[in-house]
């Protein structure tokens, strides 16, 4: 059971931001939204993480709507290094369950 | 440099021989992790540990043996029960306090 639904993938210009969505309608309160990329044939690489206010960090920022049934992942200046699949999960900050459940992603693709 | 190794990059083997996947991390990390992807897909847990000489199974465990003896180190070996072996495996760490993972950069193996 889906608990993200994002777009299959998108093109980004380079140099120019790119806003990578995620739904999330059935959050719970104590969900946090993560999202990770993953570079083709390489292990997955965590991004950022909230739970209701935006956040930034050196690699993109991640803007949480104020109801938290979506969030948009932004990188401000995209490269061509940022082509990759990225992944928007939640789950609890703290939990037993330790399982990251990855869907299938939104494949970015940054073009020159 | 603090991270999580897994040899080799490729692996090969004929169908029927059991095969081990090594993974060790220097983090000092509790917990670790065992997913496998597929073309085009998320990943899936295949086992976790989240301490030394204890470990679960994941959503996929069938025809794969984990061990735990010592904290940097989580083998992963897939047995010839496992019937479509051919995949990408990525091991994972994280601390017990904080979920995020910290991803090896895979191994993948091949049944011929």
């Amino acid at each position: 059971d889906a608990k993200t639904t994002q777009p299959t993938s998108m093109d980004c210009a380079e140099g120019r931001a790119a806003n990578l969505p995620c739904n999330h309608s059935t959050i719970s309160g104590n969900e946090y939204v993560y999202w990770y990329r993953q570079i083709h044939s390489q292990g997955p690489q965590y991004i950022i993480h909230g739970l209701k206010n935006n956040e930034t960090n050196e690699m993109a920022s991640l803007i949480i709507t104020e109801d938290r049934k979506s969030s948009t992942l932004i990188l401000p200046h995209a490269t061509l290094r940022d082509t990759a699949v990225y992944y928007c999960i939640v789950r609890p900050l703290r939990s037993n369950d330790y399982k990251l459940s990855f869907g299938a992603g939104t494949t970015v693709t940054v073009r020159a | 440099d603090g991270g999580i190794t897994q040899s080799p990059k490729y692996l090969f083997r004929k169908e029927g021989q059991n095969v081990t996947l090594s993974c060790e991390q220097n983090l000092n990390h509790d917990a670790m992790y065992w997913y496998r992807q597929d073309p085009g897909q998320g990943l899936r847990l295949i086992y976790y540990s989240q301490i030394v000489n204890d470990f679960q199974k994941g959503d996929i465990a069938e025809g794969y043996s984990v061990s735990r003896e010592k904290k940097e180190s989580f083998p992963l070996t897939v047995t010839s029960a496992q019937k479509n072996p051919t995949a990408f495996y990525l091991c994972a760490s994280s601390t017990n306090s904080d979920n995020e993972q910290f991803f090896g950069p895979g191994t993948r193996l091949t049944v011929l």
